[in-house]
């Protein structure tokens, strides 16, 4: 059984379109996360919610909205989406806790032409 | 947020004891030390965290210095699926944050 699944795995768009990636767990797990990974390889968080509460909302554009309908899913809307927005798309799951580990997706690279 | 300082890269030959550095001179008291690796085309996995004692587990051990300013992750034998990006992480109380830093790209040889 997958932990953490993502959908869809690839996504090729346009600019200027919507679009969302979807991600569930089947952990029984309170806090789940959206990371983002550029093309660099840098790994960076851009938000987290704990009990369908959002807890972390980094410096991201307004264009990315988070919704999670109950603690199993979180799900990342894209408008408008920019070339600059292609990247490969991350969530995560944990339980709460400093000590506690996080369970990531495989991913989701997104390809705006 | 503390920062961790990695190499960049690092080469082991297969079968052979790698120690991979990590130096986070502020962290703070609370912060945990949290250990990751990404294999290619693959999320994030953990690997071990302590707080200041050593630890151990079945894919690696951590030793944490005694003033926690630095800690290695070592892999008793490296095998060439141990080859990824290796993250040390500090994770403070009262955050759910995990920052990433550049990592070490570890090259397993056969």
């Amino acid at each position: 059984d997958t932990a953490v699944s993502q959908t869809p795995k690839y996504l090729v768009t346009q600019m200027g379109n919507d679009k969302s990636i979807k991600c569930e767990q089947n952990l029984g797990h309170d806090t789940m996360y959206w990371y983002k990974q550029d093309s660099k390889k840098f790994l960076k968080i851009m938000f987290s919610y704990n009990n369908k509460e959002l807890i972390i909302n980094e410096t991201v554009p307004n264009r990315f909205s988070p919704k999670s309908p109950d603690k199993a899913h979180l799900n990342l809307h894209i408008n408008s989406l920019e070339l600059g927005d292609s990247a490969v798309y991350f969530c995560a799951s944990s339980l709460p806790g400093q000590g506690s580990e996080q369970y990531f997706g495989p991913g989701t690279r997104l390809t705006v032409t | 947020d503390a920062k961790t300082t990695q190499p960049n890269s690092m080469e082991s030959n297969e079968e052979e004891p790698v120690h991979l550095p990590c130096n986070h001179s502020t962290i703070s008291g609370t912060d945990y030390i949290h250990w990751y690796r990404q294999l290619p085309s693959q999320g994030p996995e953990y690997v071990i965290h302590g707080l200041t004692s050593n630890v151990n587990n079945r894919m690696a051990s951590l030793a944490i210095a005694e003033d926690r300013k630095s800690s290695t992750l070592i892999l008793h034998r490296a095998t060439l699926r141990d080859a990824a990006v290796y993250y040390c992480i500090l994770r403070s109380s009262g955050t759910y944050k995990y920052i990433f830093g550049t990592g070490t790209r570890l090259k397993v040889l056969a």
